[in-house]
C-alpha cells in the first residue's frame, strides 16, 4: 500500500512565523502535490513537483514556497504565516509523469494561525 | 470560466437505499474523471476513475457514469450502509498539465 505521511496532524502558529510542513511518500512516486482545503472551496492546488528539484506553481502559490531535495520528500513553507493561511493542508503523490495517475493523499495537517 | 460543481447540500438517505451524487462541469473537456471519498479529518481516498469513452464503471456497490454531452458524472452507491457516510469528491484533469481539479464535495449521511 502507498503511504503518504505528513509531519504533523495539528499545528498552531503565530502570525509572522515561518512554518514548515513536511510530506513523505514511500512508493517512489514522481509527482507530489500540496493542496489546501477550505469549507465550500474544495481542494486548491498550491504547488506541485514532477521530479526532484522541480516545482510548478498551482492555483494559489502566493505566500508559499516548496522544496523537493529528495524524491520521497516534499516540503511546503509558509514564509510568514498569516491568519488567512489557517486551513487544512493536504499532501498527495502520484506514480508517473502522466497526470492521469490517481493521487494518494496524506492524512492532512490542520494549521491554525493566530 | 471553468467550473466543477457538486451539490453543496448534504444528502441524507436511509440505509439500504441507493445514494446518487452529481458532478457537473463547465468549460472543460476532460479525458477522465475520478471520484474520491473523504472522511472527517482525513485525506481523500481514490474510489473510481472513468474515461471519456466509457459510459459506466462499476466496483462492488459503486457505479459511476460519465456523460460528456451533458458534462456530468453521476456516482451511485447501491444498498447504502451507515459506513458509507462521508464526503465524496469528484475530480477531473485540467487538459494540458499535471493539475487535477477537485469539486468541493457532497456530504452523504446514511441513517440506520
Amino acid at each position: 500500500d502507498v503511504k503518504v505521511t505528513q509531519s504533523s496532524r495539528y499545528l498552531v502558529k503565530r502570525t509572522g512565523e515561518k512554518v514548515f510542513l513536511e510530506c513523505v511518500q514511500d512508493m517512489d512516486h514522481e509527482n507530489m502535490f500540496w493542496y489546501r482545503q477550505d469549507p465550500g472551496l474544495g481542494l486548491r492546488l498550491i504547488y506541485f513537483s514532477y521530479d526532484v528539484k522541480m516545482k510548478e506553481k498551482g492555483d494559489i502559490p502566493e505566500g508559499y514556497s516548496v522544496s523537493r531535495e529528495k524524491k520521497e520528500r516534499f516540503s511546503l513553507i509558509l514564509e510568514s504565516a498569516s491568519t488567512n493561511q489557517t486551513s487544512m493542508y493536504l499532501c498527495a503523490s502520484s506514480l508517473s509523469g502522466s497526470y492521469q495517475e490517481t493521487q494518494y493523499f496524506g492524512p492532512g495537517t490542520r494549521l491554525l494561525v493566530l | 470560466s471553468q467550473k466543477i460543481e457538486q451539490n453543496s447540500e448534504a444528502l441524507n438517505i436511509q440505509e439500504g437505499k441507493t445514494a446518487t451524487l452529481t458532478c457537473n462541469y463547465t468549460n472543460y473537456s476532460p479525458a477522465y474523471l475520478q471520484w474520491y471519498r473523504q472522511d472527517p479529518g482525513r485525506g481523500p481516498v481514490f474510489l473510481l476513475l472513468i474515461r471519456e469513452n466509457e459510459k459506466e464503471k462499476r466496483k462492488e456497490r459503486l457505479k459511476v457514469t460519465f456523460d460528456t454531452t451533458l458534462k456530468q458524472s453521476l456516482f451511485h452507491i447501491t444498498a447504502s450502509q451507515p459506513a458509507d457516510s462521508a464526503t465524496y469528491l469528484c475530480a477531473l484533469e485540467n487538459t494540458g498539465g499535471f493539475k487535477t481539479i477537485f469539486g468541493a464535495g457532497t456530504r452523504l449521511f446514511v441513517k440506520a
